[in-house]
């Protein structure tokens, strides 16, 4: 089965960086995605890494390592907006989304 | 911006009767999937579906669940007797490829069983 693992809650100052970090353990490995979800919504598309490395999309960031099996998602000058829960989701290789429980991430003013 | 929309944004129903769970993907995709989230829980993967008919399914969808495309546009979920425990949020998602594409997420359709 799959196994992904984030921490359950993390609180930041506004202005602050917040680094949310996932592990996983999946049968094959398509990429990771980053999903942001505010309390009773969908998830919207963050960010997607295949490759080792880091990407950088404007105030976010993910981070992947393959062989590690972990990725962690960096959020700068944090803003009250981002209050939300941050999902980690790994495609295995018959191309299934696997969500972990997701991080709430609560900023405070 | 193209966007995953679905009907009805609630619906009620009493344990054993059938619903249909509505959903029109973006139009240019070609793979489209169904997820639910319990309550409190983690988002789940229920099923996807390409060139009208299933790709990969898991365990969660048995024999009461079952997917449709009906039209060019609709991708449906029915359940065809709803249970307490099929309450839950369901989305639907769609994307253009299945290997480098990423999954577009409609608003969802919380399903309340009485």
């Amino acid at each position: 089965g799959q196994n992904i693992d984030q921490p359950t809650e993390m609180t930041a100052t506004e202005g602050a960086i917040v680094q949310i970090n996932c592990t996983y353990q999946t049968s094959g490995f398509n990429g990771l995605f980053w999903y942001q979800q505010h309390a009773g919504e969908a998830p919207t598309f963050l960010s997607y890494n295949v490759l080792d490395g880091l990407e950088e999309k404007g105030r976010f960031s993910s981070f992947l390592s393959r062989s590690k099996g972990y990725s962690y998602l960096l959020l700068k000058e944090l803003q009250m907006k981002d209050s939300a829960s941050y999902l980690c989701a790994v495609r295995d290789r018959d191309y299934k989304l696997s969500f972990g429980a997701g991080t709430t991430v609560t900023v405070r003013a | 911006e193209p966007e995953v929309t679905q009907t009805p944004s609630h619906q009620v129903t009493q344990m054993g009767q059938e619903v249909i769970l509505r959903c029109v993907p973006i139009s240019n995709h070609l793979y489209f999937y169904w997820y639910r989230q319990i309550l409190g829980q983690k988002v789940e993967f229920l099923v996807s579906f390409y060139n009208n008919e299933i790709s990969e399914k898991s365990e969660i969808f048995d024999d009461q669940f079952s997917v449709e495309r009906p039209d060019g546009s609709n991708f449906t979920l029915k359940i065809r007797s709803t249970k307490l425990e099929d309450s839950a949020m369901y989305f639907c998602a769609s994307s253009f490829e299945r290997s480098t594409d990423t999954q577009y997420f409609g608003p969802g359709t919380r399903l309340t069983v009485l």
